[in-house]
Formats: structure tokens, sequence, C-alpha cells
């Protein structure tokens, strides 16, 4: 069965660096969204990504965070200059735009020391 | 606005039933329902669309209120591996069909 797939699955990083995070959509979706879920807390949308643009954006994808589909298969989540408050679960998800079902990938853990 | 989910826990006896809601303000165009277990990615139950159109997976089902913009989620004759968080998602119809997730239902199902 296809899916989502994220790498790396657990990221350590020092405030103020630079971190990619990088997920592999399955194949035929045409959809991908990032989430992020804080330890213990509810799922919360940061941004859609449709037709080779961002479609929507939450209030928490501030200039600090990119997202890039550079070769038609990798989306990556780009952090410029990584905040304590970064840490947190990143989910790549996909939907095909036929079925509507939002397939999770298994998350990056972001850890900002 | 989030979708509100209630109870905010529940514990069970193996093989009990239990009914997960969730209500919004918002029209809804669908609402998706999850399940999570700790550590892991949230895994797709099933999603019911506008219409109020109800629908089964095994001893799992959800009904869809339009009219109420609410849903639940039934679980029946529980099982362990039922243990979990279950977040509702609920999209309103926007063109980017994004989910905006409620705060989660802890469901502890005991021996």
């Amino acid at each position: 069965e296809p899916e989502v797939t994220q790498t790396p699955s657990h990221q350590v990083t020092q405030m103020g660096q630079e971190v990619i995070l990088r997920c592999v959509p399955i194949s035929n979706h045409l959809y991908f969204y990032w989430y992020r879920q804080i330890l213990g807390q509810k799922v919360e949308f940061l941004v859609s990504f449709y037709n080779n643009e961002i479609s929507e954006k939450s209030e928490i994808f501030d200039d600090q965070f990119s997202v890039e589909r550079p070769d038609g298969s990798n989306f990556t989540l780009k952090i410029r200059s990584t905040k304590l408050e970064d840490s947190a679960m990143y989910f790549c998800a996909s939907f095909g735009g036929r079925t509507y079902e939002q397939y999770f990938g298994p998350g990056t853990r972001l850890t900002v020391t | 606005q989030q979708p509100v989910q209630s109870p905010q826990a529940v514990i069970l006896r193996e093989g009990e039933d239990a009914v997960i809601n969730c209500s919004s303000s918002k029209a809804l165009y669908s609402v998706h329902w999850y399940r999570q277990k700790h550590g892991e990615a949230p895994v797709f139950l099933m999603i019911l669309l506008k219409g109020g159109e109800q629908k089964g997976h095994e001893k799992i089902s959800a009904s869809f209120n339009e009219k109420k913009q609410q849903s639940s989620l039934y679980l029946t004759a529980s099982q362990l591996s039922y243990s979990g968080t279950y977040f509702c998602g609920t999209d309103s119809g926007g063109s980017n069909y994004k989910l905006t997730f409620g705060k989660g239902t802890l469901l502890t199902v005991n021996p």
C-alpha cells in the first residue's frame, strides 16, 4: 500500500540553525500539507501546497518557514532560524483530490536546544 | 476555529462501547476521524462528507449531522488495540481541503 514517508525521523538542532524536513508524498497525490504537533497538544495546520505553489498558510507559518517541491517527488519544509518553540512533531500529509482522505507520514520529531 | 471534542478522556473495559463527539461552529464539508497512538502518526479511520452519510468500519462507525455541524464516532465492543487519542479533523469546504483538528479524546481500554 502506498504511504507517505518522512526523513529524518528525529532531528536535533541548536537555536538559530536552519533545518530541512523532507517528505515523499504518495505518488499520484496532488495536495500536500505540513502539520505540526507540540507534545501533548492537537495537530495544527501549517501550510497547504497545490499546483507547485502555496495555497494557504496559517499564522504559524511566518517568514522563517518555506516549502518546496523541488523535483516532483520530494516535498520539503525549511525553517530558516529555529527557535525553542519550534520543537514539535512535524507531519507531512497528502491526498489525491478524489477521495478526500488525507494520509499522514510518520512524522519528524524536531528538538531545538 | 477548531472543532470541540467531547469527552476529553474515557476509560473503558474491553468489550464496552464508547461515543466520541465532535462539533463545529462553522459549516462543514467533511469530517475526518483519526486515531493516534503515543509517539506515532495519526492513522486515518474514516471520512464523512456533507450529506449526513453514516460510515462503518468493522466495529467503528460514525455519523455526521450536517444541520448541527456535529459528528460522532461510535466504538462498539472495544478492544485493547482501540486505545489511543482520537482526533476529528474538519474541512469547511475551502479549495485547500486543509483540516482543522480538535484537541482529541484520550481513549483507554483496559483488560
